[in-house]
């Protein structure tokens, strides 16, 4: 089955410094890849996405992710982290083999400090 | 604007009794989504939809029933079977490049 893997449970980052969420992703063919943002009491909100193209993606609120074929990887990243950042973020893999659903990771919380 | 919307945002249900979670989108999306949402944890998938009049169990369904007899509409009901419904819940549609749009929750809490 494809799955995405978030190691980290949670992430401090001081105001200003970049901030890095990480992803490992397992997949048969090609990956389509997703990254969301939860704050408190709201739904998800779509980041960016990777399906084919350049390895580095933009995405909203100057997020951007790499992906990374030989490490499977999808890591999250921003410059100047904001307080404002600190929410809960989630990565997601389409499951071709399951209705074409998203598998979710488990989320990782992000907590910038002033 | 399109989008989904969930009502109510927050719901109360006493002992033994069913309530109904609204989800309606305007996106012209063919497949959507429930997922149930515990503190601290991530998204448990409930129910789908890839057509109108077709849905599918997901990982939790037990305890919970839906319908979809519209294409805009993926309604949610929580059973008395569902013996601990307290939880935020999460509906989302499906567009055509596969990302999801989500709507903003609704909070159940058992009263």
């Amino acid at each position: 089955a494809q799955s995405v893997a978030q190691p980290e449970d949670q992430v401090n980052v001081a105001e200003g410094n970049p901030l890095t969420v990480k992803c490992t992703y397992s997949v048969s063919g090609n990956p389509y890849l997703f990254w969301y943002v939860q704050y408190p009491n709201r739904g998800l909100q779509f980041l960016l996405k990777y399906i084919t193209g350049d390895n580095l993606v933009k995405g909203s609120y100057g997020f951007e992710a790499e992906f990374n074929k030989s490490q499977t990887s999808f890591h999250l990243k921003k410059p100047s982290a904001l307080v404002s950042d600190s929410a809960l973020y989630f990565c997601a893999v389409r499951d071709p083999y399951g209705n074409n659903r998203l598998a979710f990771g488990k989320g990782n919380q992000v907590v910038v400090i002033p | 604007d399109g989008g989904i919307t969930q009502s109510p945002k927050y719901l109360f249900r006493k002992e033994g009794q069913n309530v109904t979670l609204s989800c309606e989108q305007n996106l012209n999306h063919d497949a959507m989504y429930w997922y149930r949402q515990d503190p601290g944890q991530g998204l448990r998938l409930i129910y789908y939809s890839q057509i109108v009049n077709d849905f599918q169990k997901g990982d939790i369904a037990e305890g919970y029933s839906v319908s979809r007899e519209k294409k805009e509409s993926f309604p949610l009901t929580v059973t008395s079977a569902q013996k601990n419904p307290t939880a935020f819940y999460l509906c989302a549609s499906r567009a055509n490049n596969y990302g999801y749009t989500f709507g903003s929750g609704t909070r159940l809490t058992v009263v």
